[in-house]
């Protein structure tokens, strides 16, 4: 069984620029999360998909950050435009039921010039 | 609101040793999950283990435990016979099933080196 794909592994951008991640989460998985993961931190929760409805989007950035989730399977993370302190890991995640243990992504590693 | 506290930074073992990584846990809630990830140098998350609010018996899986004390709210993994392989970030995390709306809250991890 695949596990949660995401690219791209790395991005270097400069401020101001956009910059998006995808996801594809294993088959059959409802759940999606984007988590953001600062050095030396946990991650913590940017937004919750059941299906393709954002049912806990409290904590995204809505100013710049924004995220998709078409037909209920990939998503899509965005940030416009870029700051020096999204520099980060946004990590995305799949369950199989809302109770059920994460399935983490290798991660994509946004660096912010 | 829910908070996990992991007090260890870095933890230090001797290969074959077994070591406990310390994870406390505040939530009003009563039914709520307790998990442990693993965080190698690649980045994926890979989890370890989880225990129910209501589950009686300590959660096993392999040479990983979780020494679950509900009325400390404490929630501690235990690794046996460490191999280097075990080095990595350690993360606890709870799942508040009402108050936190089943979302997933990490704590700030434990780096264990496994010594040769």
């Amino acid at each position: 069984e695949a596990g949660v794909v995401q690219s791209p592994r790395y991005k270097i951008i400069e401020k101001k620029q956009p910059v998006a991640f995808w996801c594809n989460p294993i088959s059959g998985h409802n759940t999606l999360y984007w988590y953001l993961q600062n050095l030396g931190q946990g991650p913590e929760l940017l937004i919750r998909y059941e299906n393709e409805e954002a049912v806990d989007d409290s904590q995204l950035p809505k100013d710049r950050f924004s995220a998709e989730r078409l037909k209920g399977v990939d998503s899509t993370l965005k940030i416009q435009p870029a700051e020096l302190g999204d520099s980060a890991v946004y990590l995305c995640a799949s369950s199989k039921k809302i109770t059920g243990e994460l399935f983490f992504g290798e991660g994509s590693r946004l660096t912010v010039l | 609101a829910q908070k996990i506290t992991q007090t260890q930074p870095g933890m230090f073992v001797q290969e074959k040793e077994a070591v406990t990584l310390d994870c406390t846990y505040d939530t009003s809630d009563q039914s709520y999950g307790l998990f442990w990830y693993k965080q190698p140098s690649s980045g994926e998350m890979i989890f370890l283990i989880y225990q129910g609010s209501y589950d009686e018996q300590n959660a096993t899986e392999g040479r990983y435990s979780l020494n679950f004390q509900k009325a400390r709210k404490s929630a501690n993994l235990v690794i046996s016979a460490s191999q280097l392989g075990d080095s990595a970030m350690y993360f606890c995390a709870m799942r508040a099933d009402q108050t936190g709306a089943n979302n997933l809250f990490f704590g700030t991890g434990t780096r264990l080196t496994v010594i040769p």
